[in-house]
């Protein structure tokens, strides 16, 4: 079965503590994987869109890494205005404009 | 600022109401989509208009109906409405068409409640 598994669900962390989220993905024939952050009451803000293993992005504290299997959201020295949720999203082979959604990662930034 | 612009960004209605959602893009994106989210939950599609036909209806029950007056415009007309309706409504636009890569850009939202 396709899916896309995302943890941990929530992570807490103080104001300069770095740390990675996970997304790992079972499906054929990857087709992009992408990263979302959304602040409550909001749309997604697109982040990242990976497409083969080895691939890396980086945004301000934010890095992506995609393997075979998964996705890290890598983030460096994270502020307080980096709490949110981010999201993972997968479309593959099969899926023409489906995106497979993971639950998402609320990450709070401690001052 | 989005580049995806929702009206309204709030809306409650009741059940023997119509209201129309609308959404408007100016990016020459061609694919043009509409999401519906519950809270803690990841956006779910409910319909795809690529060159503004069509493509995807996702078993969405006829009291909503979307229409796209043309490329930057995208509407959703509500009708008759149930308290389970009430959720964030996303408005999203991609560049290549939704068969194609690359990323979302997603509206701020409408947050509907019905009552």
């Amino acid at each position: 079965e396709d899916q896309v598994t995302q943890s941990p669900e929530a992570l807490r962390l103080q104001e300069g503590e770095s740390s990675s989220l996970n997304c790992s993905y079972t499906v054929s024939g990857l087709r992009g994987l992408f990263w979302y952050r959304q602040d409550p009451g909001k749309g997604p803000e697109f982040l990242f869109t990976l497409y083969s293993a080895g691939e890396e992005k980086e945004k301000e504290r934010l890095k992506a890494t995609l393997t075979k299997k998964e996705s890290f959201l890598h983030i460096t020295a994270p502020k307080p205005e980096d709490s949110a949720t981010y999201l993972c999203a997968v479309r593959y082979m099969d899926s023409n404009y489906q995106l497979i959604w993971g639950a998402g990662t609320k990450l709070i930034i401690k001052p | 600022d989005t580049e995806v612009t929702q009206t309204p960004k709030h809306l409650v209605m009741g059940m023997t109401n119509k209201k129309s959602l609308k959404c408007e893009q100016h990016m020459g994106h061609r694919a043009m989509y509409w999401y519906k989210q519950k809270a803690k939950k990841p956006p779910e599609l409910m319909f795809v208009y690529s060159y503004e036909k069509l493509s995807i209806n996702e078993s969405v029950p006829s009291r909503f109906s979307p229409e796209c007056p043309n490329s930057s415009l995208l509407n959703l007309h509500l009708h008759a409405l149930q308290p389970e309706d009430s959720a964030l409504y996303l408005c999203a636009s991609s560049s290549r068409g939704p068969e194609g890569a690359g990323g979302y850009t997603f509206g701020s939202g409408t947050r509907l409640t019905v009552v």
